[in-house]
């Protein structure tokens, strides 16, 4: 089992609509979870960093954490074209492995005007 | 500030052969880490280097290998290529865990 699930979709939605994206995780000792955008042959780029459960919003990007149910979201809203890409997340287990993430396969997202 | 650079951006090696690739952190960024990326496994943890020192290694062959420099410039090698080594190797350096990734290396081997 990878540490780390995430459905790869594809997910095709029209401008505007609400994105849910998820992951799951097995190990309860990951503490710092991450989402990351990857553009087509771009390395990824870090869209939200969390430690423990809650949420954290930035924009139209809210990041979700359920420790209990091991369970991570990433909500985008009013979603625009030049969301399209695809999303990744990401935990760590933190202290001195905090340079070692662990990566789900990603999902892609296309939004259509 | 610059961001992550790597190069080169693009290799094309032979099966056997080595290689090395070069990873220049944010600065001021003292942690750089090693992925390798394919369609098949995803993003994959090679290893991590902090003040010149390997502090985290993830379950690669011991044909790849590492280093970092004093300036916290990276380097990857990979020796005696297979097929299967082809893919995107992205490099990422941090400061305090938020991990901001270059834009990677694709190697092919033939």
């Amino acid at each position: 089992q990878k540490e780390v699930e995430q459905d790869p979709g594809p997910l095709s939605v029209p401008e505007g609509a609400i994105v849910s994206l998820n992951c799951t995780y097995s190990n309860s000792a990951f503490q710092y979870f991450m989402w990351y955008r990857q553009y087509s042959r771009k390395g990824p780029e870090l869209l939200m960093y969390t430690y423990s459960s809650g949420n954290k919003e930035d924009g139209r990007f809210t990041a979700q954490v359920d420790k209990s149910s091991k369970y991570i979201s990433l909500f985008i809203r009013d979603s625009q074209p030049s969301d399209s890409a695809t999303y990744l997340c990401a935990t760590s287990q933190g202290g001195s492995t905090l340079g070692r993430l662990y990566f789900g396969r990603g999902t892609q997202l296309t939004v259509w005007p | 500030k610059a961001g992550v650079t790597q190069t080169p951006r693009y290799l094309i090696k032979t099966r056997g052969q080595q290689v090395t690739l070069s990873c220049s952190p944010i600065s001021g960024h003292r942690s750089v880490s090693w992925y390798q990326q394919t369609p098949g496994q995803g993003l994959q943890f090679l290893f991590e280097y902090f003040s010149e020192t390997q502090r985290n290694k993830g379950n690669f062959p011991g044909r790849f290998s590492g280093r970092q420099f004093s300036n916290s410039r990276s380097e990857m090698n990979v020796s005696t290529l297979e097929l299967g080594d082809s893919a995107l190797y992205l490099c990422a350096s941090s400061v305090s865990g938020e991990q901001y990734f270059g834009p990677g290396t694709r190697l092919t081997v033939t």
